[in-house]
């Protein structure tokens, strides 16, 4: 079963500019989060989608957004890119999991690093 | 979720045994125990988790206090290639959040 998959792996922008990031789950898994990683903040979660909805948010500001589609791949885009958006960006996906199911563990693909320029 | 403390980094010698603690005092009843670890430049990869037994699965096994105050993570004969950052993280049984609390983990270092 192919891994969480992730597009592009190395992006470099400009400040100002706007970047989106593709994310492409396990095949079946409904969730996607994504999360930001930097040597100072080290793992920040962003947001999670499930079903094509936002259902959850970390503390970052509104120029960092996403989607989902109804094949469950995400995206997210990141606008009027600032020098300290520069971070490997992770994406991961699990299995929905219900009232009494046991957790689900998240599985990451290998993350874009953007650099901001 | 609760926190987790972990030291900041360990050594091990290749094919020891690498025993990683994890404190977790405020643990829930109803929070599970998960273990990732990153190797530099990749995503964290998932290695295992429990609720209150004693885990075990082809990489690693759990071992997890009776009051589950505390665990340990244990890689029965550590190679090279298990050198990483290794995260303890607590989260709650059934949650639909992907949200994953991180802390510094345990940096290890498997020394030839």
């Amino acid at each position: 079963k192919a891994g969480v998959t992730q597009t592009p792996r190395y992006l470099i922008k400009t400040r100002g500019q706007q970047v989106t990031l593709s994310c492409s789950p396990i095949s079946g898994h409904r969730s996607v989060s994504w999360y930001q990683q930097t040597p100072g903040q080290g793992l920040q979660f962003l947001f999670e989608y499930f079903s094509e909805t936002q259902r959850n948010k970390g503390n970052f500001p509104g120029r960092f957004s996403g989607r989902q589609f109804s094949n469950s791949r995400s995206e997210m885009n990141v606008s009027t890119l600032e020098l300290g958006d520069s971070a490997l960006y992770l994406c991961a996906s699990s299995l929905e999991s219900r009232a009494g199911w046991r957790s689900s563990p998240l599985h990451f693909g290998n993350g874009t690093r953007l650099t901001v320029t | 979720d609760a926190k987790t403390t972990q030291p900041p980094s360990m050594d091990c010698a290749e094919g020891r045994a690498a025993n990683l603690p994890c404190n977790h005092s405020t643990i829930s009843g109803n929070e599970y125990v998960y273990w990732y670890r990153q190797i530099h430049s990749q995503g964290p990869q998932y290695i295992i988790h429990g609720l209150k037994n004693n885990e075990t699965n082809e990489m690693a096994s759990l071992i997890i206090t009776e009051d589950r105050k505390s665990s340990t993570l244990i890689l029965p004969h550590a190679t090279l290639r298990d050198t990483a950052v290794y995260y303890c993280i607590v989260r709650v049984e059934g949650s639909n959040t992907g949200k994953l609390i991180f802390g510094q983990g345990t940096t290890l270092q498997v020394k030839p």
